[in-house]
């Protein structure tokens, strides 16, 4: 079974402007959810998606959205790019993102903003 | 006080040695505790899940949880230099994302 694959995996964008990460889950997987990494502040939880629906919500601001399709495919989106937003942009997928399931994570996107 | 704190690395075992990882988490609701192992420059990966306090054991690794402590640790037998990496711990809460820890980082020595 093919694992979480993210596109594009690396970035480069600049200030102000605004940049979209794919990501697609494992194969029947239906819950999506995306994790910032950065060395100052480590891992940190963005959103998660089911069934299209944003069902949970980090403490990120409103620049940093996000959307799941039909088949699951999920994307995020960040507008008005700021320096601090430089991360690696992680997803992780699960059956349906019940607690006790594990979140499988695909090889992230690269992010750097000039 | 951080919602998951992990013993402050980095952590050097020889090879052969027992390596120890240890975690506390604040939120009580929390059901589920992941260990995930990161190579610099790579995304996380599973090691360990458990639910239920006592001892799981997996190969190399054992994971003891202990809830009324708010306490799970991370114990990896035999160390090998190929086991030189991030460890994250990570509590699932009742609101289902995982909260991780900043990690501890290991050096297994030849």
């Amino acid at each position: 079974k093919a694992g979480v694959t993210q596109t594009p995996r690396y970035l480069i964008k600049t200030r102000g402007q605004q940049v979209t990460l794919s990501c697609s889950p494992i194969s029947g997987h239906r819950s999506v959810s995306w994790y910032q990494q950065t060395p100052g502040q480590g891992l940190q939880f963005l959103f998660e998606y089911f069934s299209e629906t944003q069902r949970n919500k980090g403490n990120f601001p409103g620049r940093f959205s996000g959307r799941q399709f039909s088949n699951s495919r999920s994307e995020m989106n960040v507008s008005t790019l700021e320096l601090g937003d430089s991360a690696l942009y992680l997803c992780a997928s699960s059956l349906g993102g019940g607690p006790l399931e594990t979140q499988y994570f695909g090889p992230g996107t690269r992010l750097l903003v000039l | 006080q951080k919602e998951v704190e992990q013993n402050s690395g980095p952590l050097s075992v020889p090879e052969g040695a027992i390596a120890s990882l240890n975690c506390t988490y604040s939120d009580r609701g929390s059901q589920s505790f992941f260990w995930y192992r990161q190579y610099s420059g790579k995304s996380p990966e599973l090691i360990m899940s458990i639910y239920s306090n006592g001892d799981k054991e997996d190969g190399r690794f054992t994971a003891q949880l202990n809830k009324a402590s708010q306490y799970v640790s991370l114990l990896i037998r035999d160390s090998q230099p190929s086991d030189s990496a991030t460890y994250l711990c990570a509590p699932s809460g009742s609101a289902r994302q995982l909260t991780f820890g900043s990690g501890t980082q290991l050096t297994v020595l030849p």
